[in-house]
């Protein structure tokens, strides 16, 4: 069984630019979280999925951040335009069920913004 | 508003002995489940052990234990005979029910180095 996959592993830009973060949740998961570590720091919650709705996006930083899960497969995280403090790793997790059983991470993606 | 808190950035334990890595949480629920999650240098982190918060009795998974005390609201991992492979970064995580979402909240996370 393929497990939780990330594109990229690594992403360098300048600010002001644009990227985009790909998760591919394990098949049949509805449930679909973004986290994101900065260095040294917790890893702090940005949004969750059931299937292709919000079901909470508290902890997106703010409008420059923008998650879709279409068709409740696959998601994507844009920032636009980034910011230095974006930096840190972005990981994706998804769980089956109610959202309580345990979480599959990907193993994340780096996102440098100098 | 929950916090989870690890006080350790760094340990180390020889290989064979036994490590505690500790956890607080704050939380005004009552019931909830609290995760320690292993991230190995690979960088996927994986469940290492899970507790829910109505059950007295402590989670054990072979090598991993935990110390469970609710009216402390302590939450440490246990591991036993640590072996070269249990070096990571593991994290103590608390998940609520009150509010109707599964959010996990996580703490900063201690590295923890295996020497042989």
């Amino acid at each position: 069984e393929a497990g939780v996959t990330q594109f990229p592993s690594h992403s360098v830009i300048e600010k002001g630019q644009t990227v985009t973060l790909r998760c591919d949740p394990i098949s049949g998961h509805d449930n679909l979280y973004w986290y994101r570590r900065v260095m040294g720091k917790e890893i702090k919650f940005l949004l969750h999925f059931v299937k292709e709705s919000k079901q909470d996006e508290s902890g997106m930083p703010n409008n420059r951040f923008l998650a879709e899960r279409t068709g409740g497969t696959y998601s994507t995280l844009k920032v636009q335009p980034a910011e230095l403090e974006d930096s840190g790793v972005y990981f994706c997790a998804s769980s089956q069920g109610k959202g309580n059983e345990k979480l599959f991470f990907g193993s994340g993606t780096q996102l440098s913004v100098l | 508003a929950q916090t989870v808190t690890q006080s350790q950035p760094e340990m180390s334990v020889q290989e064979a002995e036994t490590v505690t890595l500790s956890c607080t949480y704050d939380t005004s629920e009552n019931n909830y489940y609290l995760f320690w999650y292993k991230q190995p240098p690979s960088r996927q982190m994986i469940l290492v052990i899970r507790q829910e918060a109505y059950k007295q009795q402590n989670a054990t998974e072979n090598r991993f234990s935990v110390n469970f005390q609710k009216a402390a609201k302590s939450f440490s991992l246990k591991i036993s005979d640590s072996q070269l492979g249990d070096t990571a970064m593991y994290f103590c995580a608390f998940m609520g029910l009150a509010s109707g979402t599964y959010k996990y909240i996580f703490g900063t996370g201690t590295r923890l180095k295996v020497l042989a």
